[in-house]
Formats: C-alpha cells, sequence, structure tokens
C-alpha cells in the first residue's frame, strides 16, 4: 500500500500570504497524483489531477507540482474560501490512498 | 447537470448489513466509472470501493467479503451492499464519479461527489 504523508498538519496563514503544502509518497506514484480541497460540512472537490493539472472550474491562484514521491500544492494569494482542509491522493496503485490533510486555516 | 445523490445510511448493531445507494443524474452510471469513499467523524477520507465502465470492481481489503460494489442499470444507481459491519466502518460514505473534462473521463480521479449519506455502526 502506498502511504502519503502531508505536511505542515495545520498551516495557519493571513488572507493574501501565500501556501505551500507538501504530500510525500511512501513509494514513487510517477504523476498520479491529486489534490482536493474540503470546505467543513461540504464535499471534496477535486482541485489538481495528474500532478499539476487543474480541474475545470479552479482558479489559477492554486497550481501543483512534483512527480515521483515529492508533491507540492501551492495556493498563491490566499483567499477567504481557500480557508478549508487540503488531501492528496494517490491512483498509481491499489489501493486507492489519501493521505491525512493539511488544514489551512486563519492566522 | 451531473448530481450524485446518496441514501440508505442509518444506524446498525455490529454484524448488521445496509445497502447505499448512489443515483446518477446527468450521466449514466455504466458509461462511467464510480466509487465509494468513506469519511469517519473527524477524519480523513478512505476509499472503499469503484466500479469501472468495464464492470470491473475493486475493493480495499478491510472490506473484501463484506462490501460488493454494483450497478443497476436500470435505476442508473451504484449499490454498496454492506455485510457483517463493524463498529471502524460508521463514517460518512460519499460516491463520487471519475472526473471527467473535455470528453476525457480519468478514472481514479473524484470528481464530482455527492453528499454522502452516514453509517453508525453502535449496540
Amino acid at each position: 500500500e502506498t502511504i502519503l504523508t502531508q505536511s505542515p498538519v495545520t498551516l495557519s496563514l493571513s488572507p493574501g500570504e501565500r501556501a505551500s503544502l507538501a504530500c510525500r509518497a511512501s513509494q514513487s506514484v510517477g504523476n498520479s497524483l491529486a489534490w482536493y480541497q474540503q470546505r467543513p460540512g461540504q464535499a471534496p472537490r477535486l482541485l489538481i489531477y495528474d500532478a499539476s493539472n487543474r480541474a475545470t472550474g479552479i482558479p489559477d491562484r492554486f497550481s501543483g507540482s512534483g512527480s515521483g514521491t515529492d508533491f507540492i500544492l501551492t495556493i498563491t494569494s490566499l483567499e477567504a474560501d481557500d480557508f478549508a482542509v487540503y488531501y492528496c491522493q494517490q491512483r498509481d496503485s491499489w489501493p486507492l490512498t489519501f493521505g491525512p490533510g493539511t488544514r489551512v486555516d486563519i492566522k | 447537470e451531473v448530481q450524485l445523490v446518496e441514501s440508505g445510511g442509518g444506524l446498525v448493531q455490529p454484524g448488521g448489513s445496509l445497502r447505499l445507494s448512489c443515483e446518477a443524474s446527468g450521466f449514466t452510471v455504466s458509461n462511467n466509472y464510480i466509487a465509494w469513499v468513506r469519511q469517519a467523524p473527524g477524519k480523513g477520507l478512505d476509499w472503499v470501493a469503484s466500479v469501472y465502465s468495464s464492470g470491473s470492481t475493486y475493493s480495499k481489503d478491510s472490506v473484501k467479503g463484506r462490501f460488493t460494489i454494483s450497478r443497476d442499470i436500470s435505476k442508473n444507481t451504484v449499490d454498496l451492499q454492506m455485510n457483517s459491519l463493524r463498529v471502524e466502518d460508521t463514517a460518512l460514505y460519499y460516491c463520487a464519479r471519475g472526473y471527467c473534462s473535455g470528453g476525457t473521463c480519468h478514472a481514479g480521479w473524484f470528481d464530482p461527489w455527492g453528499q454522502g449519506t452516514p453509517v453508525i455502526v453502535s449496540s
């Protein structure tokens, strides 16, 4: 099973600041990694797939990078709606797995 | 509009059974990848099972032999039959479709998601 580790656990930032969230895989997943955002009380939504492709309707302040075992989700200039929990997920091998999440909260 | 609506959750005793249903609108389940993903209270996301457009199914080891994912083409639903339920199966159960964009659908990436149906396993 591919274990995904996310860091930091919590990121406290102010609106307008830049956020960098990390996801590390226990073995290479190539570029088979996605990022999801989950706001309180809501279902997750897909932000980034195949490591760096933005999903339809996702603002360009969200970007993904990395390959193999190390990945980054960057949010430039945080807006109020961006304070949420972010999960990475791999589809390279069974079982499909998610990271434990990074909470981005308002400083 | 593409939409997924889950139903069938509830309170059940350990060892009991439930059948969850995911009703799709705006697309046909027979042509798409659909998955069930759960989230225990205050915890992260946990993939449970998937069905491909081909009909092939996959599930995580801890539910194999207990949970079965299937499609009902006549109702345009994907169901999750859950037997021998355990306390640790308590969660909000979401269904999600494989992400589609520009005519290409990506099995294994999930979007959109339903709003979930709660399953509580307790005596």
